[in-house]
């Protein structure tokens, strides 16, 4: 299973993009890259997943680079309620032993 | 709609007590999973199951058993509680279509206490 390396913590103002970085040099070619958000006292929730390239939904959106070592989480003008821990994972068909890492928490201030 | 199902919401044990903890989803997912989650920290995988009569151990399995007799359920049996197993406990389930393992559908976790 990969390896994912991201910031333990990020500050961001409200109505400012944040951009949450993870690295995962050894994924694989069938491996997909997922993105979850836990809010306290409540068990993650999926934001998006990607493959390669760039995804958007609702939420958010994903960067891939050509290489797929990394992917880039953007939350476009964040406000005090996507204050939260986000989690990246990378993970392949099959993959029913997702480790979740400590994540980023990143906290959104006035 | 209500995705994943879990109870109850909060439990203290004695030490050497046991119990289950109950997980039930709607959602016809063949992939049913329990994690732990001690403060601070990430979620490591207890045990998970691929389908009703299969199960197999995560990474810490120790002092639990599951059993999935149904698609729906898929509950966590803790034999001889100790302080160590006092954690937030999350039931987990997920759908896959050929390739891809669609992202899991979390219930909203049983908070623990061993004393």
């Amino acid at each position: 299973l990969a390896k994912t390396t991201q910031p333990i913590s990020m500050d961001s103002y409200e109505g400012q993009e944040v951009n949450i970085t993870c690295s995962h040099n050894n994924i694989a070619t069938n491996d997909y890259i997922t993105w979850y958000q836990q809010f306290p006292s409540q068990g993650p929730r999926f934001i998006i997943q990607g493959y390669k390239t760039k995804v958007t939904n609702e939420v958010a959106s994903l960067f891939i680079p050509a290489d797929r070592k990394s992917s880039t989480l953007s939350l476009p003008r964040v406000s005090l309620s996507d204050t939260a821990v986000y989690y990246c994972l990378v993970g392949g068909a099959g993959s029913y032993q997702l480790t979740f890492g400590k994540g980023t928490k990143l906290s959104v201030i006035p | 709609n209500a995705g994943v199902t879990q109870t109850p919401k909060f439990r203290i044990l004695k030490i050497g007590q046991s119990m289950t903890l109950q997980c039930t989803q709607d959602m016809n997912h063949n992939y049913m999973y329990w994690y732990r989650q001690d403060p601070g920290m990430g979620l490591k995988l207890i045990y998970y199951s691929v389908g009703a009569g299969i199960t197999d151990k995560g990474e810490v399995p120790n002092g639990y058993n599951v059993s999935r007799s149904t698609t729906e359920d898929f509950p966590l049996r803790l034999e001889l509680a100790a302080p160590s197993q006092t954690s937030v406990y999350f039931c987990a389930s997920s759908s896959q279509t050929g390739k891809l393992n669609y992202g899991y559908t979390f219930g909203s976790g049983t908070r623990l206490t061993v004393v």
